[in-house]
């Protein structure tokens, strides 16, 4: 299968704290996307890094990206409640982009 | 303020019934997208297109057609809708790979809750 593995499915953690999560593929990552779904919406765009960059920033969002590895993460610092979303990362080649299967992230107040 | 507009937020159909899912975007995108997504399958690629009248199948296109007659609208059809159909359809575009506005990525409509009984 093409499709991402994300790293955790699912993970739980006080207002404040940082939220780690990771996606890897078995094919090669060409250009790597971070999106956000809230609970029954549609998917938001967060940030997109390029296969030649290793780590770009977006406010409290991070993003790396290992192309030998063939795997990037998301960081999200100082976290709030509002972040409580599922995350998914998507590699996207030519018109088409393969989704992970995503983390749902809980973030208590 | 609204970029990407699905028709229906929920939709129940009978099995055998023929279903059409429409979308509408704005921001006259080059691509657009049908993905399903089901729990613990993440979101799978169903057609997309990338002009007008062009359609390429995705991962799953088995059971759907679609239709691109004008940029801004992309419709995907069941042909005959079966309960193993029933799940989330979401719609996206995305800027042609040229215009610095891909840099943005996939715009999402609010996703169609289709139920097929």
């Amino acid at each position: 299968s093409q499709q991402g593995e994300e790293d955790p499915q699912a993970l739980s953690i006080q207002e404040g704290e940082n939220a780690t999560m990771n996606c890897s593929y078995k094919t090669s990552i060409n250009n790597l996307q971070w999106y956000r779904q809230n609970s029954g919406r549609g998917l938001v765009h967060l940030i997109l890094i390029r296969s030649n960059e290793r780590e770009k920033h977006s406010g409290r969002l991070r993003v790396t990206l290992d192309t030998s590895k063939k795997s990037s993460s998301l960081l999200i610092t100082a976290s709030r409640a509002a972040d409580t979303a599922s995350y998914f990362c998507g590699n996207t080649g030519g018109f088409k982009t393969i989704f992970g299967a995503g983390t749902r992230l809980f973030v208590k107040a | 303020d609204v970029k990407v507009t699905q028709s229906s937020r929920y939709l129940v159909k009978r099995t055998g019934e023929k279903v059409f899912l429409e979308c509408v975007q704005d921001m006259d995108h080059e691509n657009m997208f049908w993905y399903r997504q089901d729990p613990g399958l993440g979101l799978r690629l169903i057609y997309f297109s990338y002009d007008v009248k062009m359609k390429e199948k995705g991962d799953i296109p088995e059971g759907y057609s679609v239709s691109r007659e004008k940029k801004e609208r992309f419709s995907l059809i069941l042909e005959s809708a079966s309960t193993n159909q029933t799940s989330m359809y979401l719609c996206a575009s995305w800027a042609d790979r040229r215009s610095a506005a891909q840099n943005y990525g996939y715009t999402f409509g609010s996703g169609t809750r289709l139920t097929v009984v």
